[in-house]
């Protein structure tokens, strides 16, 4: 099946620093879902992203969905540490095949 | 109020044993799904079902099998097959196939 890639596999941040994942896919996606896990937790869902180029902010996250739509990012501005857990992007190359990318686990020294 | 209940929290199975996790939804969601996610891992899609009584193989079916008898109840199995079971299990449905998924809380199978 078509993967999805994601990096880095880990981060380590201060408190205060800004933190950055990234997906990317070799051919186009459909839509891209953003996704938290907290440690000993279930994923959440955070975003979805649809449109060419679509950028979404919720308070200090912000969304981007590239121009090809074959990569997303995921940057957090000024950590904190309830950031803390792992963030999954989960990439649509169509209505019936999605895949999660790896995670991205970041941890945040206080 | 609306949900996904995954049971039970810890199950553990012997060896040659067949062992079926419950996962059960009340958001009236058409699909749901099945994920493995083994330490430090991603999540790996075993089984998924858009419909009742219509489910399909996901990345890593082998040793596993399920039923949609019901839109609200996607079961397990975990089969003597599957050789290496030890891992936290995942259920997650969603309106329909591309929408956000709404997540159980998961099965951690360890193997006596």
């Amino acid at each position: 099946g078509q993967q999805v890639m994601q990096i880095p596999q880990y981060q380590h941040v201060q408190e205060g620093e800004d933190f950055t994942t990234y997906c990317n896919s070799s051919t186009t996606l459909s839509n891209i879902q953003w996704y938290k896990q907290r440690p000993g937790g279930h994923p959440v869902f955070l975003i979805q992203l649809v449109k060419s180029g679509e950028v979404k902010k919720q308070k200090r996250l912000t969304f981007q969905f590239g121009e090809a739509k074959k990569n997303s990012s995921l940057h957090i501005t000024a950590t904190q540490t309830t950031d803390v857990g792992t963030y999954f992007c989960a990439g649509f190359h169509n209505n019936n095949d999605m895949r999660f990318g790896a995670g991205t686990r970041l941890t945040v020294k206080p | 109020d609306g949900g996904i209940t995954q049971s039970p929290k810890y199950l553990f199975r012997k060896e040659g044993q067949n062992v079926t996790l419950s996962c059960e939804q009340n958001l009236n969601h058409d699909a749901m799904y099945w994920y493995r996610q083994d330490p430090g891992q991603g999540l790996r899609l075993i089984y998924y079902s858009q419909i009742v009584n219509d489910f399909q193989k996901g990345d890593i079916a082998e040793g596993y099998s399920v039923s949609r008898e019901k839109k609200e109840s996607f079961p397990l199995t975990v089969t003597s097959a599957q050789k290496n079971p030890t891992a936290f299990y995942l259920c997650a449905s969603s309106i329909y196939g591309n929408q956000p998924q709404h997540f159980g809380d998961g099965t951690r199978l360890s193997i006596l």
